[in-house]
């Protein structure tokens, strides 16, 4: 079976502009969760997705949003982007919601200058 | 205030040796807790999953405990490898969201 896969791998914005990230989930698993990694805060939880709807949100600012399509796969958008919005943005998926084990993609390294 | 800890200090073990692992929490009740390894610049990895009512899980080289009086969770490597060189996350739900919070880490530098 195929992995989490995320896209773009890397980006680089400018402060102002805004972005969205793509994450494509374990076939079968409809539970995606996203994540903010970064070296002072560690991996903090900003939302989950089960069935198109928005389960769970973490404490973000509302210029962080997401979403979920019916195949599952999920999108996650920034605006107004912030230098420190630099991070690691990885996504994981599970069979089921809560989620259990999780399954993390490589991440999308952004960096906002 | 709600934390969980882990040694941010490295962990340095000579190969061979059992590497040992604390996750120390407080304020939670979780139902579960997880254990993860993270390789640099990748995305983090299953490793075991231990729920309140379970007291020890093994897996392979792995051992981990959970004491929910003691708020503590152990993670062990027996026989450790430099390959095993890596971030150990512990992860546990938050009980009345379902949210899973993660420590931050601790890094483990097994030499020859």
């Amino acid at each position: 079976k195929a992995g989490v896969t995320q896209t773009p791998r890397y980006l680089i914005k400018t402060r102002g502009q805004q972005v969205t990230l793509s994450c494509s989930p374990i076939s079968g698993h409809r539970s995606v969760s996203w994540y903010q990694q970064t070296p002072g805060q560690g991996l903090q939880f900003l939302f989950e997705y089960f069935s198109e709807t928005q389960r769970n949100k973490g404490n973000f600012p509302g210029r962080f949003s997401g979403r979920q399509f019916s195949n599952s796969r999920s999108e996650m958008n920034v605006s107004t982007l912030e230098l420190g919005d630099s991070a690691l943005y990885l996504c994981a998926s599970s069979l089921s919601t809560p989620p259990g084990e999780q399954y993390f993609g490589p991440g999308t390294r952004l960096t906002v200058t | 205030s709600q934390k969980i800890e882990q040694n941010s200090e490295a962990l340095n073990i000579q190969e061979g040796k059992t590497a040992t692992l604390t996750c120390n929490y407080t304020n939670y009740s979780p139902a579960y807790l997880q254990w993860y390894r993270q390789d640099p610049g990748r995305g983090p990895v299953f490793l075991l999953l231990i729920r309140e009512n379970e007291k020890e899980k093994r897996k392979e080289r792995l051992k981990v405990t959970f004491d929910t009086t003691l708020k503590q969770s152990l993670f062990h490597i027996t026989a450790s490898q430099p390959a095993d060189s890596a971030t150990y996350l512990c992860a546990l739900d938050e009980s009345n969201t379902d949210k899973l919070i993660f420590g931050t880490g601790t890094r483990l530098q097994v030499f020859p």
